[in-house]
């Protein structure tokens, strides 16, 4: 079975500062891992996906994730946030062959500042 | 290109009523899902459908059933709603039949009131 662990419900951080949203996953074979953001009021969207390859992943707006399997961590960071990446942000997994559910986790409030 | 629609948006319910989400979408994906999103919980799939003609259990199935009406559509009913059923309920789809590789596009969800 697969899991993934979001420890912070809620990250505040002021406009222009550095961010970093903690995911650690569990699982006894090889993992695919998502980051999907969740604006109010709307659905999720993909942000970055890790399938294989380069363990570090970027989004187009400024978003990375890099993939540590020793830490089992998928961690998102972003240099400097803006007011618009206010947003609940869901890290997932899922196996490689075939379908494979996918687990979310509970979720990163990010409320940024201004 | 809607991507992925949801009708309600929003309802109430009485316990012991019933009525059924729609969902449709136009990216002519084979497989479509449905989840629901509780606070604290994340999403929880429900039922998910590889194809057109298939349908199967997800993880929080009781108490609703899914019609995968043909490739578009992927319908999920309340027979009988109950207060644990408050939620918001999400439909998304993906590309494929079967690649745990693939994206999933979600709708904007309905907002789901059981009194």
């Amino acid at each position: 079975a697969q899991s993934v662990t979001q420890l912070d419900s809620q990250v505040p951080v002021f406009e222009e500062a550095p961010v970093e949203l903690r995911c650690n996953y569990s699982s006894s074979v090889s993992v695919y891992l998502f980051w999907y953001v969740q604006y109010p009021n709307q659905g999720l969207q993909l942000l970055l996906k890790y399938l294989s390859g380069s363990t570090l992943v970027e989004s187009i707006n400024g978003f990375e994730a890099e993939f540590n399997k020793s830490q089992t961590s998928f961690h998102l960071r972003k240099p400097s946030v803006h007011i618009s990446d206010t947003a609940e942000y869901f890290c997932a997994v899922t196996r490689p062959g075939g379908y494979q559910k996918v687990t979310f986790g509970t979720g990163t409030k990010l409320q940024v500042i201004p | 290109n809607a991507g992925v629609t949801q009708t309600p948006k929003f309802q109430v319910l009485k316990t012991g009523q019933s009525m059924t989400l729609q969902c449709a979408q136009d990216m002519n994906h084979n497989s479509m899902y449905w989840y629901r999103q509780d606070p604290g919980m994340g999403l929880r799939l429900i039922y998910y459908s590889a194809s057109e003609g298939t349908t199967d259990k997800g993880e929080v199935p009781n108490g609703y059933n899914v019609s995968r009406l043909n490739k578009r559509e992927f319908s999920l009913r309340l027979e009988s709603a109950a207060p644990s059923q408050t939620s918001v309920y999400f439909c998304a789809s993906s590309e494929s039949s079967g690649l745990s590789t693939d994206t999933q596009y979600f709708g904007p969800g309905t907002r789901l009131t059981v009194l």
